[in-house]
């Protein structure tokens, strides 16, 4: 089944440790994205990735890298430099150009920091 | 930039009763798409509807239907004979379809549907 796969599900960090996210996608779609869910703000966007070696900032970056090695690729890594990295992200892609339209999302990685 | 505001932070209705949550938007694009995203507690997101701005006619799926009102950027759903499965957050999202709708979508902050059996 086609579908996207974000791992851990839960991950547990104490501060001053980077910790990375899994996504993967098998949908053969080109865009993909990394949200943060917090209680009552909806979902923020880190990053976004058109193409392979290409990544955009999204409106909350600061404190977070990505990577786009392979199309169906895109690791998040929460970095020291977040200062309060605990929440919910998602990953999401989507097709590209006209045929754009929903994102279809993963299920979710949730991150406390200790 | 565009903002999407859902006023409703919580409703409540009654199993088998008729719900409207609101959302409007604010954009100076006139392409563009709108959805309607689903959060249950599995907290897995899940596509309900989507309207592309272009078409006048409001989009329907099942039980699911849509006021759209672009002069208004208004973009409303109506849940008709709600169940306990509905039960959930609702976001309200937009999409412009300039640059390919390159940075993804825009979201609401939500909407906490309460059924009440």
């Amino acid at each position: 089944d086609g579908g996207i796969t974000q791992s851990p599900k839960y991950l547990f960090r104490k501060e001053g440790q980077n910790v990375t996210l899994s996504c993967e996608q098998n949908l053969n779609h080109d865009a993909m994205y990394w949200y943060r869910q917090d209680p009552g703000q909806g979902l923020r966007l880190i990053y976004y990735s058109q193409i392979v070696n290409d990544f955009q900032k999204g409106d909350i970056a600061e404190g977070y890298s990505v990577s786009r090695e392979k199309k169906e690729s895109f690791p998040l890594t929460v970095t020291s430099a977040q200062k309060n990295p605990t929440a919910f992200y998602l990953c999401a892609s989507s097709l590209r150009g006209r045929d754009t339209g929903e994102l279809f999302f993963g299920e979710g990685s949730r991150l406390t920091v200790l | 930039a565009q903002t999407v505001t859902q006023s409703q932070p919580e409703m409540s209705v009654q199993e088998a009763e008729t719900v409207t949550l609101s959302c409007t938007y604010d954009t100076s694009e006139s392409d563009y798409y709108l959805f309607w995203y689903k959060q249950p507690p599995s907290r897995q997101m899940i596509l309900v509807i989507r309207q592309e701005a272009y078409k006048q006619q409001n989009a329907t799926e099942n039980r699911f239907s849509v006021n759209f009102q672009k002069a208004a950027k208004s973009f409303s759903l109506k849940i008709s004979d709600s169940q306990l499965g509905d039960a959930a957050m609702y976001f309200c999202a937009y999409r412009p379809l300039s640059g390919g709708g390159a940075d993804g979508l825009t979201f609401g902050k939500g909407t906490h549907l309460i059924i009440q059996p």
